[in-house]
């Protein structure tokens, strides 16, 4: 039972705009600590794709964005792409224990 | 540039110690935290703890406080994971990851390749 709620599923065709939610209590999105998301394809270590609710770090393509509102969060994909087929986590920090995860969704690109 | 390189597979028996090492290049090692995270196979990610290499500080995710032990060696740039009374639950990809500090929200911003554990008998 993962402290962040994702769904375990998404799906989009190429070129829509696909969401991710992440939702999260009091005690870690609600308190105001910033939520980060990351990008995991088979086989290889998770990537920062997005920090501190809505920032790209360099070489991450601007159709990623995402948005924080009280206890959750959001990952927004748009201009859908196969390359974008992964697996995506939700990340943030919950009263004295540093980090806490979603517990991933994968998006299949139909 | 940033790199994080992990110590290759292991396979151990039940009951049994594991230490995964994680040499770090391309930046100031005391200067960023560096927290660990598990991934068993076909499941999420899971935090296990963070240590600073500038002090040594720890900080552990309360369901393994009682057997992970976070260290550094500063000199060489390496961080240590050990997991004590290995269980087959403990089988699991350990990846390493940076903290990258307060100006990304303490997010994880650059990991290593991750180390395949395999707790078997």
């Amino acid at each position: 039972q993962s402290v962040l709620t994702q769904p375990p599923s998404v799906s989009g065709a190429p070129g829509q705009r696909v969401t991710i939610s992440c939702t999260g209590s009091s005690s870690n999105i609600g308190a105001g600590y910033g939520v980060h998301w990351y990008q995991q394809f088979p086989g290889t270590a998770p990537k920062l794709l997005i920090y501190l609710n809505s920032n790209r770090p360099s070489g991450v393509p601007d159709r990623f964005s995402g948005s924080k509102s009280g206890t959750s969060a959001s990952l927004a994909i748009t201009g859908l792409q196969a390359e974008d087929e992964a697996d995506y986590y939700c990340q943030s920090y919950d009263s004295n224990i540093r980090g806490v995860f979603g517990g991933g969704t994968k998006l299949t690109v139909l | 540039q940033v790199h994080l390189v992990q110590s290759g597979a292991e396979v151990k028996n039940p009951g049994a110690s594991v230490k995964v090492s994680c040499k770090a290049s391309g930046y100031t090692f005391s200067n960023y935290g560096i927290s660990w995270v598990r991934q068993a196979p076909g499941q999420g990610l899971e935090w296990m703890g963070w240590i600073s290499p500038h002090n040594g500080n720890t900080n552990y995710a309360q369901n393994l406080q009682d057997r992970v032990t976070l260290t550094t060696d500063t000199p060489t740039n390496t961080a240590y994971m050990e997991v004590e009374g290995l269980r087959s639950g403990d089988t699991a990809v350990y990846y390493c990851a940076r903290e990258g500090g307060d100006s990304t929200g303490w997010s994880f911003d650059y990991w290593g390749q991750g180390t395949l554990v395999t707790v078997s008998s």
